[in-house]
């Protein structure tokens, strides 16, 4: 069965420090990749989304960056962190063709 | 461009009623995609439904139902009789053909008092 790992859960990073998160798929090849943000309030923003290795698409202009070094590997990243980075990061995965997309567990950034 | 309104923020019942959230769509094409998540507490998205704009069959799974009705573009669920365990924000979502994107509604809160 497929299952989807993020981490790390929580993270609390200074104004201006790196950001690096990571999200790996297992039991499925060819995955669509996608990185979603959900501030406080709730709504669901789409952030990147990844069809194959190096294929990025950008949602929203920001401070943020995405990267799909391997088949189910999917990295967000920044080079210095602002203040509405803060968010609760979801990344996600779907089957080539089909739409629903699965989550993983969400890792929780407080920007301080 | 796709639109998705659930306009119910925030529903609170006591267990055992049954609770109806509302989703309005909004879109050009004429093959699309709805679906419904839940998120517990916990933050993880479940997937719940995935409905194409071809089948307006209504769906029943356990004390869940959803009902589809293009004429007035909703995409409605329903929770009968309504447990603790189904307190979580639920989001209605919608994709079109050839889009590899969701776009989620704001979600609506429900809260399942014992």
């Amino acid at each position: 069965s497929q299952t989807i790992h993020q981490w790390p859960a929580t993270l609390v990073q200074p104004v201006g420090s790196p950001l690096s998160l990571e999200c790996t798929v297992e039991g499925t090849s060819n995955p669509n990749l996608y990185w979603y943000r959900q501030a406080a309030g709730r709504g669901l923003q789409l952030l990147f989304y990844s069809v194959g290795i190096g294929q990025i698409s950008s949602e929203v202009p920001q401070n943020l960056s995405a990267s799909r070094p391997q088949d189910r590997q999917f990295i967000l990243s920044s080079k210095k962190l602002l203040l509405s980075d803060s968010g609760f990061y979801l990344c996600a995965w779907s089957v080539i063709g089909r739409t629903e997309a699965f989550f993983g567990q969400g890792t929780r950034l407080t920007v301080v | 461009a796709q639109k998705v309104t659930q306009a119910q923020t925030e529903i609170s019942v006591v267990e055992k009623e049954d609770v109806t959230l509302d989703c309005v769509y909004e879109t050009r094409d004429t093959t699309y995609y709805l679906f419904w998540y839940k998120q517990p507490p916990s933050g993880e998205l479940v997937f719940l439904i995935r409905r194409n704009s071809f089948d307006e069959q209504n769906e029943i799974s356990g004390r869940y139902s959803w009902n589809f009705q293009k004429s007035t573009s909703s995409f409605n669920f329903t929770i009968t009789a309504s447990q603790v365990v189904d307190s979580a924000v639920y989001f209605c979502a919608l994709s079109e053909a050839g889009d590899y994107k969701l776009s989620f509604g704001a979600g609506t809160t429900v809260t399942v008092r014992a």
